[in-house]
């Protein structure tokens, strides 16, 4: 299995708080993606990094930010958070953006917002 | 972006072939086809990858149509493990940026012991 670590696994947080979750890999790959996923809506992209200090917004990237300090961190915040961002995220990681490039993924951090 | 589509649902039974069809009418000749499978409560994972000719790895067979225009994805003997939902992307290729995958609401497998 890809070396691909979520934290925290579950949270539940309060409306208007900040949260942070973080994804931790041990690959040493480029590149390296925040999804969520909410029933009925498959996996969308929220942000994504191509390198240490370089990201980019994904599909759904409002009220979320991120960052990538070294190559094996990407953080993904929520600034203040919502219900509407109650959801399963994502990490994932791919060595090269091209396109036979194989993604690994994490195992999910179940964001609870009351 | 060219988009796929799914049966939202499908059933076999174990230890049987299972064919799942996808349909990508509006492919580009530079465009892969992946397939990704998720299993119950964890993350998405890499099937097989294909172009042009058909593909076998220890997973699956992948066979792709001769016009690009559709692709089955082929488990040779299903078991009651390979219950998931199954995703059919197109891998797209910027030059520059990471585009990540674009992922529909895909196949729910259910495997029948």
């Amino acid at each position: 299995d890809a070396g691909i670590t979520q934290s925290p696994r579950h949270k539940v947080t309060e409306t208007g708080t900040p949260v942070t979750l973080r994804c931790h890999q041990t690959e040493n790959h480029r590149y390296m993606y925040w999804y969520r996923q909410d029933p009925g809506h498959g996996l969308r992209l929220i942000h994504y990094s191509y390198g240490v200090k370089d990201t980019d917004k994904g599909e759904v990237s409002d009220g979320y930010s991120v960052s990538r300090s070294k190559t094996e961190d990407f953080l993904l915040t929520l600034e203040s958070a919502t219900s509407s961002q109650t959801s399963v995220y994502f990490c994932a990681i791919s060595e090269s953006n091209n396109r036979v490039a194989e993604a690994f993924f994490g195992q999910g951090t179940r964001l609870t917002v009351v | 972006d060219a988009k796929t589509t799914q049966p939202n649902s499908m059933e076999s039974n174990e230890e049987e072939p299972v064919h799942l069809p996808c349909n990508h009418s509006t492919i580009s000749g530079t465009d892969y086809i992946h397939w990704y499978r998720q299993l119950p409560s964890q993350g998405p994972e890499y099937v097989i990858h294909g172009l042009t000719s058909n593909v076998n790895n220890r997973m699956a067979s992948l066979a792709i149509a001769e016009d690009r225009k559709s692709s089955t994805l082929i488990l040779h003997r299903a078991t009651l493990r390979d219950a998931a939902v199954y995703y059919c992307i197109l891998q797209l290729y910027s030059g520059g940026g990471a585009d990540g995958l674009t992922f529909g609401k895909g196949t729910h497998l259910i495997i029948q012991p």
